[in-house]
């Protein structure tokens, strides 16, 4: 168990749906990234947060929206859903902003777009 | 721009034998990392070794080793003796402009 916490762990959603993805840090990190794993693109990096600011930004989608929080929760918000949405999303987090610093995966959310 | 390449799809190896997974890399920064991360099955992603571009000696964690060879690009990741739980997606990872970017990964079946 690697102290991150994501929910839901499965989500299935119609096209033209939006959905909102949560992650919980290791205690202590003030890190967070998301990242996509899908079949045809492989895993690839979306956005960092670092003590609720947003520190890197990778492949995101413009339909696709992120924050952290205070309580550093982050949420990844996907808007306007495509069958090619579907994919599994992980977030990570890390204790300080460097991304060289190890980051601990939480179990991810499955998106099934239909 | 920064490239991982694992040439490895796939690979079947015999318990107890040692494995090697390929990972190449190209990068023009002086300075980099590489990571390897493991996914099994159940679908989490975890950190396995990491390797500093300076580090003099090659990264070690317990059965993982990390053959790093700078001037031909390249960052094996080795496993001794291996076990039927090891069988997993394996990953090898660099950071290039503040993110990290991941290989396509290897399928690694250790059969009994």
């Amino acid at each position: 168990d690697s102290g991150v916490t994501q929910t839901p762990k499965h989500l299935i959603t119609a096209t033209g749906q939006r959905v909102t993805l949560r992650c919980s840090p290791r205690s202590g990190d003030l890190s967070v990234y998301w990242y996509q794993q899908s079949l045809d693109q492989g895993l690839q990096f979306l956005i960092q947060y670092y003590n609720g600011e947003e520190r890197a930004k990778g492949n995101i989608l413009e339909r696709f929206s992120a924050q952290q929080f205070p309580d550093l929760h982050s949420e990844l918000n996907l808007s306007s859903l495509e069958l090619g949405d579907s994919a599994l999303y992980f977030c990570a987090s890390s204790l300080d902003a460097r991304v060289e610093d190890e980051q601990y995966f939480g179990p991810g959310t499955r998106l099934t777009v239909t | 721009a920064q490239k991982i390449t694992q040439t490895q799809p796939g690979m079947f190896v015999q318990e107890k034998e040692a494995v090697t997974l390929d990972c190449t890399y190209d990068t023009s920064d002086p300075s980099y990392g590489l990571f390897w991360y493991k996914q099994p099955s159940s679908g989490e992603m975890i950190f396995l070794i990491y390797q500093g571009s300076y580090d003099q000696q090659n990264a070690t964690e317990g059965r993982y080793s990390l053959n790093f060879q700078k001037a031909r690009k390249s960052a094996n990741l080795v496993i001794s003796a291996s076990q039927l739980g090891d069988s997993a997606m394996y990953f090898c990872a660099t950071v290039h402009s503040q993110k990290l970017v991941f290989g396509q990964g290897t399928r690694l079946t250790i059969n009994p």
